[in-house]
């Protein structure tokens, strides 16, 4: 099946640094990707959708100065969280759609932030 | 709006029991059914999924039905092993380019 990589899989900061995570589809192009936000224990919070070429369209309640996505070619969507606080600690999954398929999204390994 | 409603976990159960995890969807018009995995510190992965109505999604021994009537997707696998422990996420796919509506998952630990 598609193959969708992100990294990095784990990264620790210090309050108050920018993290960059970057999400890769790379057997396929995908027009759409979609961040989403896992708590422990939780299911996922869709954060926003990244359509290639245009603005992010953010959920209610994500903070689109602090999550800053771009999706600047059909393969790379990047996620920065800004001036990280410990509550931003969580797993981020991206996910993208394949362009010539409906309905099955593939997912990355997932990155798990910690900050300090 | 869509929403997926899934039993609440935790389940644990022994080695070679039968698993059931229930899940009902709310959507309008005829969504796509999916069910996720993911295994302790790693991302989802799609175990399974259905596109229409009476249509039976299945992998690694787990199977799905796509039950219109009854909106509902139940998981099932006949003999569970160490190696099934793991949260599994019910999901639906309105249509065309929308975002998957999750459940809120199901930990499934089994026990040898």
């Amino acid at each position: 099946g598609a193959v969708v990589s992100q990294h990095p899989s784990r990264v620790i900061c210090k309050s108050g640094t920018s993290v960059k995570i970057e999400c890769r589809s790379l057997d396929f192009q995908a027009t759409t990707m979609f961040w989403y936000r896992q708590f422990p224990k939780q299911s996922l919070m869709l954060m926003a959708t990244s359509n290639e070429g245009s603005k992010a369209t953010y959920e209610q309640g994500v903070e689109k100065d602090k999550f800053l996505i771009n999706h600047a070619s059909l393969t790379l969507s990047t996620l920065t969280v800004t001036s990280a606080h410990p509550e931003d600690s969580s797993f981020y999954i991206c996910s993208a759609r394949d362009k010539a398929a409906t309905g099955e999204l593939f997912f990355g390994e997932g990155s798990r932030l910690t900050v300090l | 709006g869509d929403s997926v409603t899934q039993m609440e976990g935790p389940v644990t159960l022994s080695e070679e029991a039968f698993l059931t995890i229930n899940c009902t969807y709310t959507a309008t018009g005829y969504p796509s059914l999916f069910w996720y995995v993911q295994y302790p510190g790693e991302g989802l992965q799609l175990l399974l999924k259905a596109t229409k109505a009476d249509d039976k999604g299945s992998n690694k021994g787990f199977e799905a039905t796509y039950r219109k009537e009854t909106t509902s997707f139940h998981l099932e696998k006949g003999s569970v092993q160490v190696s099934d422990s793991a949260v599994y996420f019910c999901a639906l796919s309105p249509s065309g380019n929308t975002p998957l509506v999750f459940g809120k998952g199901t930990r499934l630990s089994v026990i040898a």
